[in-house]
């Protein structure tokens, strides 16, 4: 199993331009979740999705969007890039809701700067 | 919000030494975790508590679950260059699906 994998590596943005991150697992997780990390702040839950076609937002969900159409991928867009949102982005995943917090496995990060 | 206090922010220790840190919250929680992570890496997880008082080892790493259920404690024994890192705490909440962490303790060792 590749586990979590995220894509791309790093990432600039000029402000105001969108993209998408990419989040991908292959351990037929239900429980999927985005957070971001900034020096000093730890861990903050962006968005979460507890299976296929269900969302729901975090602790600092604006300005980003998320779709669960497959158990396997739980991309995060950026809709209008911010310098506010320079950050290293983390995805993670769990087995099910039920376990999501003692199981989670992360991937490698996606370092995005924004101009 | 929930707030997460951890602490100490960060520990300069040399090859050896013993390590505490420890994590308070004004909330209750009903599941504690511990994860490390590595430059340039994600969180892994280290120690995961149930119960209140549980005591929970993992090599020479030892972690405990605060008997009020707001706060909860990580010891490292004998520490190795290995050992540096960043550690966060994570709680749970009863009945919600998310994770609040702690700002992380960063831990540098002398050899």
């Amino acid at each position: 199993n590749a586990g979590v994998t995220q894509t791309p590596k790093f990432q600039v943005l000029k402000t105001g331009q969108s993209m998408t991150l990419q989040c991908a697992q292959d351990m037929n997780h239900e429980y999927m979740s985005w957070y971001r990390q900034d020096p000093g702040m730890g861990l903050r839950l962006i968005h979460y999705s507890v299976g296929a076609g269900i969302t729901d937002q975090g602790e600092v969900p604006n300005g980003y969007n998320v779709s669960r159409s497959t158990t396997e991928d739980f991309p995060l867009r950026l809709l209008s890039a911010a310098p506010s949102q320079t950050s290293v982005y983390f995805c993670a995943s769990s087995y099910s809701a039920a376990s999501a917090v003692y199981e989670q496995y992360f991937g490698p990060g996606t370092r995005l700067t924004v101009t | 919000g929930q707030q997460l206090n951890q602490s100490p922010q960060s520990m300069f220790i040399q090859e050896g030494e013993d390590v505490s840190m420890n994590c308070t919250s004004s909330s209750i929680f009903n599941t504690w975790l511990w994860y490390k992570q590595d430059p340039g890496e994600g969180p892994v997880l280290l120690i995961a508590l149930y119960k209140a008082g549980e005591l929970t080892s993992n090599g020479r790493l030892t972690a405990q679950f605060g008997i009020t259920r707001k706060d909860s404690f990580l010891n490292i024994s004998a520490s190795i260059p290995s050992d540096v890192g960043i550690y966060f705490c994570a709680g749970l909440i009863e009945g919600a699906q998310k994770l609040v962490f702690g700002q992380g303790t960063r831990l540098t060792i002398n050899p």
